[in-house]
């Protein structure tokens, strides 16, 4: 089955810096790489997604990069305020809707 | 307006005693899903549900069990709770091939 690592667990950046989360997933089959935000306390929110037909993705300070040969996958994260401090993870599955299976979550701090 | 509603949002129940979650969607999704997320954990699938066929991981205890009577409704159950079963229950939707999944608010367990 399929198994994604993500890095780091946690992240601590200066506020207006850039931040950057990495996952590798094992699946060749997998074609749908979702980014989710969870404040504490909160449900996972979908913050951007990337389909295995397309290389980079981007809205506004937020943009996904995907190497499918490598198998791994980016969230980039610029101009960073406090209210992007959350536990982000990263996710792989199969458009068909079947499972999708998370990274282990990175804790953002941004720090003022 | 909310899409995926779990029911209800924390819940206390004793060790063994048997507990219900509910989960209802408006969004006509065929396919459901039931997570299990402990306090710094990734979320882990337990089951989903493409339309009525249901699909068991692996790693999913017997203890837990699920249903769902209708496209709008599905149940996760508990047959014998363990002080290891206490934690966020995240309920899931997605329309097949999309692979974009919807939570719902989570249900918080605590076992005593």
């Amino acid at each position: 089955g399929e198994n994604v690592e993500q890095h780091p667990s946690t992240l601590s950046v200066q506020e207006g810096d850039s931040a950057v989360i990495k996952c590798t997933y094992s699946d060749s089959a997998s074609n749908y790489f979702p980014w989710y935000k969870q404040e504490l306390g909160k449900r996972p929110q979908l913050i951007i997604d990337i389909r295995s037909n397309v290389g980079e993705k981007k809205d506004q300070r937020i943009a996904v990069t995907l190497n499918k040969t490598a198998k791994h996958f980016s969230l980039h994260i610029t101009e960073t305020q406090p209210e992007d401090s959350a536990v982000y993870f990263c996710a792989a599955g199969g458009q068909g809707a079947q499972k999708l299976v998370f990274g282990q979550g990175t804790r953002l701090t941004i720090n003022p | 307006d909310a899409m995926v509603i779990q029911n209800p949002r924390y819940q206390v129940t004793q060790f063994g005693k048997p507990v219900t979650l509910s989960c209802s969607q408006t969004l006509n999704h065929n396919v459901m899903y039931w997570y299990q997320q402990k306090s710094s954990q990734a979320p882990k699938l337990l089951f989903h549900y493409y339309d009525k066929d249901f699909n068991n991981e692996a790693d999913t205890p017997d203890n837990f069990q699920s249903r769902r009577p209708n496209t709008s409704f599905c149940f996760l159950d508990i047959r014998s709770p363990g002080l290891g079963d206490a934690a966020m229950y995240l309920c899931a939707t997605s329309r097949a091939g999309t692979g974009e999944a919807f939570f719902g608010q989570g249900t918080r367990l605590t076992v005593v």
